[in-house]
């Protein structure tokens, strides 16, 4: 069965440094999402992608973040100088239509130091 | 704003039959979705109501009333390894908009 892989699966850094989580959603899939889960928290909308475009933004997904479709395969997000509550599990999605069921993959967890 | 309300905590025993509601309040709505997550696991996806109704998965149903903006998932013949987490989320205009989550405990 198809599936969502991301990795790393656990990225530390340190404050002020630039991080890039890697996703490879269903092959199939054209819309691609990033979700992140405070520990204890409820999950929360960055950002969905198609079609090489972002279609919609949440308040969180400000200018330190950025998404990109480098290749065929692989969708990543950037986060350019991270800040200690950046550190999150960070979950990549991906559907077939925009409102569509959503597939997660495993998620990296992110320790800014 | 957009807001979605489960209870935080719901205890049932092996065996038994659990409902967890899920009320909402978003612009844009396309359907509820349910989703399970493990601690420390990803969400994984159970159900999905479009339209009002009852749908059926296996042990896993969910109902979806959108007059009411009101769901629910209920799950039969309790297991140990249900003991998890249960999200209703919101299929959004290209997003889906979380609940805080539901934590089942499942006593022997």
């Amino acid at each position: 069965e198809p599936e969502v892989t991301q990795t790393p699966s656990h990225q530390v850094t340190q404050m002020g440094q630039e991080v890039i989580l890697r996703c490879v959603p269903i092959s199939n899939h054209l819309y691609f999402y990033w979700y992140r889960q405070i520990l204890g928290q409820k999950v929360e909308f960055l950002v969905s992608f198609y079609n090489n475009e972002i279609s919609e933004k949440s308040e969180i997904f400000d200018d330190q973040f950025s998404v990109e479709r480098p290749d065929g395969s692989n969708f990543t997000l950037k986060i350019r100088s991270t800040k200690l509550e950046d550190s999150a599990m960070y979950f990549c999605a991906s559907s077939l239509q925009g409102t569509d069921t959503q597939y997660f993959g495993p998620g990296t967890r992110l320790t800014v130091l | 704003g957009q807001s979605l309300e489960q209870p935080s905590e719901v205890t049932a025993v092996e065996g038994a039959i659990v409902q967890i509601n899920c009320t909402y309040q978003t612009s844009g709505f396309y359907g509820l979705s349910w989703y399970q997550q493990h601690d420390g696991g990803a969400p994984t996806f159970l159900s999905y109501n479009g339209l009002d109704g009852l749908e059926e998965t296996g042990r896993f149903s969910s109902f979806l009333s959108r007059s009411d903006s009101y769901g629910y998932l209920l799950l039969q013949e309790l297991q140990m390894k249900d003991s998890a987490s249960y999200f209703c989320a919101v299929n959004s205009n290209y997003q889906l908009i979380w609940g805080a989550g539901t934590k089942l405990i499942i006593k022997p």
